[in-house]
């Protein structure tokens, strides 16, 4: 079965330090994770995913996260935060296996970002 | 390159009513699947569909039901109504094989009352 948790439902920081939000998945299978943002009023945008490739993984506005099956985490991080990053965010797991079967996306309960300026 | 568009935007209805929901599929992709999102929770998988069959199901009750077309548009229908049905539905669209995620619309906001 297909789980996340994501440590931390609301996290706030001051605008140029760093960011980090804290994923752990479980997955009977390879799993592709992703990370999404979702900004009051909007649909769901893509930061960054990962498919089995690097490891770490670079995604959009400085974001980028870093896949460790050894202690089946993919936390967000990001070196300097600025003040459109406050949003809420989503960690998803994704079993490959499946996609013949209907793939669907697991997501996280979300973690609300704010930055204090 | 066109995004995923939803309507309406945001509608209210009463109990035991029904309620169809539309969604437009970004370009080039073939599977459209739909989430619910209670106030304060992550997305929930409702179904998915593919070649305008159902492809995988959630654990959510046979009143909600869905179709797509072959131009792999969307609508998820709803029926008899329940105060807890009040939510955020999301359509997202992809290629069948999720390998580069999926693209979201922005929602339709449903209340019931």
């Amino acid at each position: 079965a297909q789980s996340v948790t994501q440590l931390d439902s609301h996290v706030s920081v001051s605008e140029g330090t760093p960011v980090l939000l804290r994923c752990n998945y479980s997955s009977s299978y390879s799993p592709s994770l992703f990370w999404y943002v979702q900004h009051p009023n909007k649909g769901l945008q893509l930061l960054l995913k990962y498919t089995s490739a690097a490891t770490l993984v670079k995604g959009i506005n400085g974001f980028e996260a870093e896949f460790k099956k050894s202690e089946t985490s993919f936390h967000l991080t990001k070196p300097s935060a600025h003040m459109s990053d406050a949003a809420e965010y989503f960690c998803v797991v994704s079993d490959r296996s499946k996609m013949n079967t209907g793939n669907q996306f697991y997501f996280g309960t979300g973690t609300s970002l704010t930055v204090i300026p | 390159e066109t995004g995923v568009t939803q309507s309406p935007t945001h509608l209210i209805k009463t109990r035991g009513q029904q309620v169809t929901l539309r969604c437009s599929s970004q370009s080039g992709h073939n599977t459209v699947s739909w989430y619910q999102q209670a106030l304060g929770q992550g997305p929930q998988f409702i179904f998915q569909y593919y070649r305008e069959e159902e492809n995988g199901r959630g654990n959510f009750p046979p009143r909600f039901s869905g179709l797509q077309f072959p131009n792999y548009s969307s609508e998820l229908n709803v029926n008899a109504l329940e105060l807890d049905d009040s939510a955020l539905y999301l359509c997202a669209s992809s290629l069948r094989d999720l390998l580069y995620g999926y693209t979201f619309g922005s929602g339709t906001r449903l209340t019931v009352v």
